[in-house]
């Protein structure tokens, strides 16, 4: 039982560039998150998932994409690359019912130069 | 729209001494839950104790405990018998119960507890 696992874990794109970012959970859960966090600020909410197949907007949602086309699985991608990107990217996932309490993954570092 | 605060940006504490680190929020809602969560150099983000608005009784597990002020919107943590472990950035949490959709999570900017052996 992984939880939930990111790929990749480093990278550095150039301003412009496009990458995807995934976010794979084993725990069967609906729920999938996609958090930026940057310094003196916490963890920001880009975008959600209630189900798959379904995505929804967070608080800072400009300048990402996300799909969720299986259940497990929840990407988000950058289109084009801007330096206000970089950040650490953290996914999560949590179950239906209950507190709602939210198993994070191991987060990306991503620096865009 | 509710908001987490956390107004302790860095703390410190001596090992095995007691620790509080204060957390605040804003809600209109009854019903809703409260978390702290973890995350040390490793970056990995842990929970540390959760707590449901409706309970009135405060939230323990082992060394960690909460001070739930549902009137003032306050939600201290507490660390006892600190250890050089505990050493890491918290964050506090708030989660609405009524809110329709997912669960989302609304943070505090965090505080960073250092630990002085």
């Amino acid at each position: 039982n992984a939880g939930v696992t990111q790929t990749p874990k480093f990278r550095v794109l150039k301003t412009g560039q496009s990458m995807t970012l995934l976010c794979a959970q084993d725990m069967n859960h609906e729920y999938m998150y996609w958090y930026r966090q940057d310094p003196g600020m916490g963890l920001r909410l880009i975008h959600y998932s209630v189900g798959e197949g379904t995505t929804a907007k967070g608080e800072v949602p400009d300048g990402y994409n996300v799909s969720r086309l299986k259940k497990q699985n929840f990407l988000l991608g950058l289109e084009s690359a801007a330096p206000s990107q970089t950040s650490v990217y953290f996914c999560a996932s949590s179950r239906f019912r209950g507190s709602g309490e939210q198993y994070f993954g191991p987060g990306t570092r991503l620096t865009v130069t | 729209a509710q908001t987490v605060t956390q107004s302790q940006p860095e703390m410190s504490v001596q090992e095995a001494e007691t620790v509080t680190l204060s957390c605040t929020y804003d809600t209109s809602e009854s019903d809703y839950y409260l978390f702290w969560y973890k995350q040390p150099p490793s970056r990995q983000m842990i929970l540390v104790i959760r707590q449901e608005a409706y309970k009135q009784q405060n939230a323990t597990e082992n060394r960690f405990s909460v001070n739930f002020q549902k009137a003032a919107k306050s939600f201290s943590l507490k660390i006892s018998d600190s250890q050089l472990g505990d050493a890491a950035m918290y964050f506090c949490a708030y989660r609405s119960a009524i809110s329709l959709g997912a669960q989302k999570l609304v943070f505090g900017q965090g505080t960073r507890l250092t630990i002085n052996p």
